[in-house]
């Protein structure tokens, strides 16, 4: 069974750091796209990053370029977005999502399984 | 960037009834277009990828349909665990995954 454990998640000040890691187990990690996807209270849902299954390609949405990034450790299956310059935008509840597929490619591939999130918040 | 347009932003069904939400594009996406269902509190679960097929362990009373810019999901007797929101996503074009902004499906 795929199993997908978000952790990270907090109060953070505008302009500060957080790390979120995402814990996978019951696939073979390394086999696997992974990608974040971001949802604001009460807002809908939002693609943040995505990386290959052996890390060696990176994509971000225009919105977190050069403040996130998304890293895997295949060793660990773990799943790691560091985010830096946050700003109260950035409030929202991140998931971690599995993609069916180890390569990234036009046209791409749906997010087969979610984890249940973690909640960042943005604020002074 | 592709912007998907769903509607209904709100529909009021009966259980029993039949429940029939759009999805539009700004451009073609071909088929390449899936359909979530997110309940309170949880994750969203894929219910359609390539526009007309179910994922796996997904009830037969979910269907998709259409291609290009305009798409259909229909679930065809409302049962009480299908009171949610549903999301379309394009994965045709750059940036890979754009979503719709939501149809919540509410018992009338």
């Amino acid at each position: 069974e795929v199993q997908l454990l978000e952790s990270g998640g907090g109060l953070v000040q505008p302009g500060g750091s957080l790390r979120l890691s995402c814990a996978a187990s019951g696939f073979t990690f390394s086999s696997y796209a992974m990608s974040w996807v971001r949802q604001a209270p009460g807002k809908g849902l939002e693609w943040v990053s995505a990386i290959s299954g052996s890390g060696g390609s990176t994509y971000y949405a225009d919105s977190v370029k050069g403040r996130f990034t998304i890293s895997r450790d295949n060793s660990k299956n773990t799943l790691y977005l560091q985010m830096n310059s946050l700003r109260a935008e950035d409030t929202a509840v991140y998931y971690c999502a599995m993609l069916s597929v180890v390569v990234i490619a036009i046209p791409g591939h749906p997010f087969d399984y979610w984890g249940q999130g973690t909640l960042v918040t943005v604020s002074s | 960037e592709i912007v998907m347009t769903q509607s209904p932003a709100t529909l009021s069904v009966s259980p029993g009834e039949r429940a029939t939400l759009s999805c539009r594009a700004s451009q073609s996406v071909s088929s390449n277009l899936a359909w979530y269902q997110q309940k309170p509190g949880q994750a969203p679960r894929l219910l359609i990828y390539g526009a007309s097929t179910r994922a796996t362990g997904i009830p037969a009373r979910f269907s998709g349909s259409g291609s290009g810019t305009e798409f259909t999901l229909t679930i065809s007797s409302l049962q009480s665990e299908d009171f949610a929101v549903y999301y379309c996503q394009q994965y045709n074009n750059w940036p890979l995954w754009t979503f719709g902004q939501g149809t919540k499906v509410e018992i009338k």
